[in-house]
């Protein structure tokens, strides 16, 4: 059964870069049948689309984030990372990885709380 | 892009059936058929319930089934249980590598 587990520090200071790694186990980010994700969900608001990576490295980014997004994939680490910089209070989520089966998100980490504060 | 719209409540009885909307565009929900259905208990990690607008993986029950008309896409739970009490979230492909999800409802059964 595929996994995949976020880390990364949980607090963040204001303008600060917030990066975040999602390791995968039983299965590998270099398959060529999917995509990996990012998905965050703020306290109380809903889920956000924050960006996409194929294993050869190609990206989609959400454009109200391009700008201070990169999402990266180390394939010989079996992980895909997230950094978006000049962080602040309302990037305070929870966020999750996942494997992203074309238009849909099959599998989802546990997801981890990232607060944006000094 | 902005957020797919979906009732923040909804609610029924035990053994009843629920529907859940989502409405959105000609250039996401009406011009693809690319809708995903989530269920998020809180503190655990979402779970894909349908995805190209009524297909289900392999473990969900049918009493969940997706459907789509126009700009609108539909979730309907089939015969309530108390299980069922979460949050919900389309999600659809907008074009140009980009998705966009619901703002989420909120399912309650009475």
């Amino acid at each position: 059964q595929l996994q995949l587990q976020e880390s990364g520090p949980w607090l963040v200071k204001p303008s600060e870069t917030l990066s975040l790694t999602c390791t995968v186990s039983s299965g590998s980010v270099s398959s060529r049948t999917y995509y990996w994700g990012w998905i965050r969900q703020p306290p109380g608001k809903g889920l956000e689309w924050i960006g996409t990576i194929y294993y050869s490295g190609s990206t989609y980014y959400n454009p109200s984030l391009k700008s201070r997004l990169t999402i990266s994939v180390d394939t010989s680490k079996n992980q895909f990372s997230l950094r978006l910089s000049s962080v602040t209070a309302a990037d305070t989520a929870v966020y999750y990885c996942t494997r992203q089966d074309g238009n849909y998100h099959d599998y989802w980490g546990q997801g981890t709380l990232v607060t944006v504060s000094s | 892009q902005s957020a797919l719209t979906q009732p923040p409540s909804a609610s029924g009885s035990p053994g009843q059936s629920v529907t859940i909307s989502c409405t959105g565009t000609s250039s996401d929900v009406g011009g693809y058929n690319s809708v995903s259905w989530y269920q998020h208990h809180p503190g655990k990690a979402p779970k894909l319930l349908t995805y190209e607008v009524s297909k289900r993986p392999s473990g969900v029950p049918d009493r969940f089934s997706g459907s789509k008309s126009g700009n609108t896409a539909s979730l309907t739970v089939s015969g309530l249980q108390a299980e069922d009490e979460a949050d919900y979230y389309c999600c659809s492909y907008a074009g140009s590598n980009n998705w966009v999800f619901g703002g989420g409802t909120k399912l309650t059964v009475l």
